[in-house]
């Protein structure tokens, strides 16, 4: 069962925000918000991630609903290198603490 | 250059050979993970391990089995290769913080 749920694809001018949506209606309390991106076939890379309180760091902004059944990925100024798959992924911090990850965002940054 | 190193980068094995995968950080994490990706998809979890001689079977385990006797090394072998064992497989690891670090991936191909 998949916990969130992101678009297929976006396309976003660079230079321009990126924002991506997650939905994630299931949430437990305990779970966090996280956010993954994977450049072509490389690894995934950490962006930002959130319980309750907005978020902010050198790469990105998190926004999260007051309900938490949903966020927003804020990529400020996308250039043509954060041409990516974003992963929203929902989980709690825990010993395991395991990512499922889901189909991701296909975010396409044009000239 | 901290961080996860996934040997080999490549392999092309024949149906029934065996095989490992090794993974190493020098980051002094307690967590590390297998997951492989297939074409299109995201990544999907194989086995974990939460600290030095501990194991768990994470979503496709089946096929696959791994070992963690030092706390930098976590290895993925393959006892007899099928063609649907065809992936990339990456390796993660994560200490007390919240993000995970992902090597650059191991491409394995069974013919």
């Amino acid at each position: 069962d998949a916990k969130t749920t992101q678009p297929t694809s976006m396309d976003c001018a660079e230079g321009r925000a990126a924002n991506l949506p997650c939905n994630h209606s299931t949430i437990s309390g305990n779970e966090y918000v996280y956010w993954y991106r994977q450049i072509h076939s490389q690894g995934p890379q950490y962006i930002i991630h959130g319980l309750k309180n907005n978020e902010t760091n050198e790469m990105a902004s998190l926004i999260i609903t007051e309900d938490r059944k949903s966020s927003t990925l804020i990529l400020p100024h996308a250039t043509l290198r954060d041409t990516a798959v974003y992963y929203c992924i929902v989980a709690a911090y825990n010993a395991g603490n395991m990512l499922t990850f889901g189909g991701g965002t296909r975010l396409m940054v044009k000239p | 250059n901290a961080g996860v190193t996934q040997t080999p980068k490549f392999r092309v094995l024949k149906t029934g050979q065996s095989m490992t995968l090794l993974c190493a950080q020098d980051m002094n994490h307690e967590y590390m993970y297998w997951y492989r990706q297939d074409p299109g998809m995201g990544l999907r979890l194989i086995h974990y391990s939460v600290g030095e001689g501990t194991t768990a079977k994470g979503e496709v385990p089946d096929g696959y089995n791994v070992s963690r006797l030092k706390k930098q090394n976590f290895l993925l072998g393959l006892e007899s290769a099928a063609p649907s064992q065809t992936s990339v497989y990456f390796c993660a690891s994560r200490g007390q913080g919240y993000g995970y670090t992902f090597g650059s991936g191991t491409r394995l191909t069974v013919v």
